[in-house]
């Protein structure tokens, strides 16, 4: 069975930083695209970050360029988001999302994990 | 960035009958490897989103055959041939050909 965690979640001041984990099983990780997804309380969905199988391509909505940091350690089949200079609309529950093996994003998600930037 | 358009966005329906949702994305959908990357997804209250439909029209796997897309190039459509209880949510059109990848604003359905 496929499974998605993410992990990570919390409250942190604007300016501050924190890293989300998404833990896989189920499926062979090192072969798939993966990505983060936000969805800010009661608004929609926003893509964040893509990263290719081996983590040589990684692709950023502008805005988060410069700040996020997606990454994978394929022996751990883990994702992560390194989310730096953080900003109140940054305020979302994050989800970690795969892209299956014919190029369609999004086949499973994880449940998600909420991060509050706020004084 | 590829503007996604949904309507309606909010959809009242009868338990039994048909509901149809509409996307319309700025540019067209159709990738250079000649695929169109428009999914569907439904999010129940409280729930992480699902995918429903992929590549237009392609259903996932256990997703019950009461629901269908259809369209091509800017213009697509999600149907659910009769509405059931466990209907209820918000769905999403999304597009995958062009980075960054981005939803439409969600169309919540509901039971009258």
């Amino acid at each position: 069975e496929v499974q998605l965690v993410e992990s990570g979640g919390g409250l942190v001041q604007p300016g501050g930083s924190l890293r989300l984990s998404c833990a896989t099983s189920g499926f062979t990780f090192s072969i798939y695209w993966m990505g983060w997804v936000r969805q800010a309380p009661g608004k929609g969905l926003e893509w964040v970050a893509n990263i290719k199988r081996d983590g040589s391509e990684k692709y950023y909505v502008d805005s988060v360029k410069g700040r996020f940091t997606i990454s994978r350690d394929n022996a751990k089949n883990s994702l992560y988001l390194q989310m730096n200079s953080l900003r109140a609309e940054d305020t979302a529950v994050y989800y970690c999302a795969r892209r299956d093996e014919s190029g369609n994003d999004g086949d499973y998600w994880g449940q998600g994990t909420l991060v509050t930037v706020s004084s | 960035d590829v503007v996604m358009t949904q309507s309606p966005l909010s959809l009242p329906v009868t338990l039994g009958q048909p509901a149809s949702i509409s996307c319309r994305s700025g540019q067209s959908l159709v990738n250079s490897d000649g695929n169109t990357y428009l999914n569907w997804f439904q999010q129940r209250p409280g729930q992480s989103p699902r995918r429903l439909i992929y590549k237009v029209s392609n259903r996932d796997s256990g997703v019950p055959d009461r629901f269908s897309g259809s369209g091509s190039g800017t213009d697509f459509t999600l149907k659910i041939s009769r509405v059931e209880a466990e209907d209820v949510g918000v769905y999403y059109c999304m597009q995958g050909t062009h980075w960054p990848k981005t939803f439409g604003q969600g169309t919540k359905v509901e039971i009258k």
